[in-house]
C-alpha cells in the first residue's frame, strides 16, 4: 500500500486566500484524522471522521476551517480566508480501528502551509 | 480530561549512552498507549502499542514499558540514527478512535 497520501506537500499563499489541503487515506481504514503541528502547540487534533462522518470537530480553531470527506478515499481541509497564524504543518492520518483492529494511526507526510 | 506529559523536552546523548524517556498520563479507562517516532520533515511513524500495566515491547534498541501511571521508552546503546522526536499518545475509553498526544521528547545522539 502507498500509505496516506497528502497534497500539496508545500503551500505558500497570501493572507485572505483560500487554501485546500487534500488527503487520501489507506484503503480499508475507517477513521481519518486531521492534525496541525506547530513548535508552540505541538500536534493538535483538528477533526476526525468515522466512515466518512465527522465525529469530533472540537479542535477546529474557528469557522474559517472546514473539512469534508465525500467518500472513503478522499478528504479535504479548507481554510477560508487564510491568516498568517494558520502557518503550520498539517497532517492527515488514518486508522483501521473501526474494523476491530488496533487503533494505531498511520500518518501522511504532511503539508507545510505558509501564509504570508 | 485525558492528559499526556512527556519528559524531558529534549535529551542529548553520546552514542552508546543508554537512557529513558518518560510519558506520564491520566486517562479514564486506558485502551492503549502508543509510541511514535517523528523525523524532521516527516509524519509520525508508529513504534509500539501497550495495553496493560506490566506489558513490555522491544524493537531493536528500543524497549517500551507501561505502568498504571506512566510509560518509559528505554534506549539502549543509541546510535546517531536514533535521533528524532518521540511522541507518546493515549487512547481512553471516553475517546472513541481518538488519540491524545504529548508534546514529545527530542532526542539527539552524537557520534
Amino acid at each position: 500500500d502507498a500509505g496516506v497520501i497528502q497534497s500539496p506537500r508545500h503551500e505558500v499563499t497570501e493572507m485572505g486566500q483560500e487554501v485546500t489541503l487534500r488527503c487520501k487515506p489507506i484503503s480499508g481504514h475507517d477513521y481519518l484524522f486531521w492534525y496541525r503541528q506547530t513548535m508552540m502547540r505541538g500536534l493538535e487534533l483538528l477533526i476526525y471522521f468515522n466512515n466518512n462522518v465527522p465525529i469530533d470537530d472540537s479542535g477546529m480553531p474557528e469557522d474559517r476551517f472546514s473539512a469534508k470527506m465525500p467518500n472513503a478515499s478522499f478528504s479535504t481541509l479548507k481554510i477560508q480566508p487564510s491568516e498568517p497564524r494558520d502557518s503550520a504543518v498539517y497532517f492527515c492520518a488514518s486508522s483501521p480501528y473501526g474494523r476491530g483492529l488496533h487503533n494505531e494511526q498511520f500518518f501522511g507526510p504532511g503539508t507545510r502551509l505558509t501564509v504570508l | 480530561e485525558d492528559q499526556v506529559t512527556q519528559s524531558p523536552e529534549a535529551l542529548r546523548l553520546q552514542e552508546g549512552e543508554s537512557s529513558s524517556l518518560n510519558c506520564s498520563y491520566t486517562v479514564s479507562g486506558l485502551r492503549g498507549l502508543f509510541w511514535y517516532r517523528q523525523d524532521p520533515g516527516k509524519g509520525p511513524e508508529f513504534l509500539f502499542t501497550l495495553y496493560s500495566a506490566g506489558e513490555e515491547k522491544e524493537k531493536e534498541r528500543l524497549k517500551a514499558t507501561l505502568t498504571k501511571k506512566e510509560s518509559f521508552l528505554h534506549i539502549t546503546a543509541p546510535k546517531p540514527e536514533d535521533s528524532a522526536t518521540y511522541l507518546c499518545a493515549v487512547h481512553g475509553s471516553s475517546n472513541t478512535g481518538k488519540l491524545i498526544f504529548g508534546q514529545g521528547t527530542t532526542l539527539q545522539v552524537k557520534p
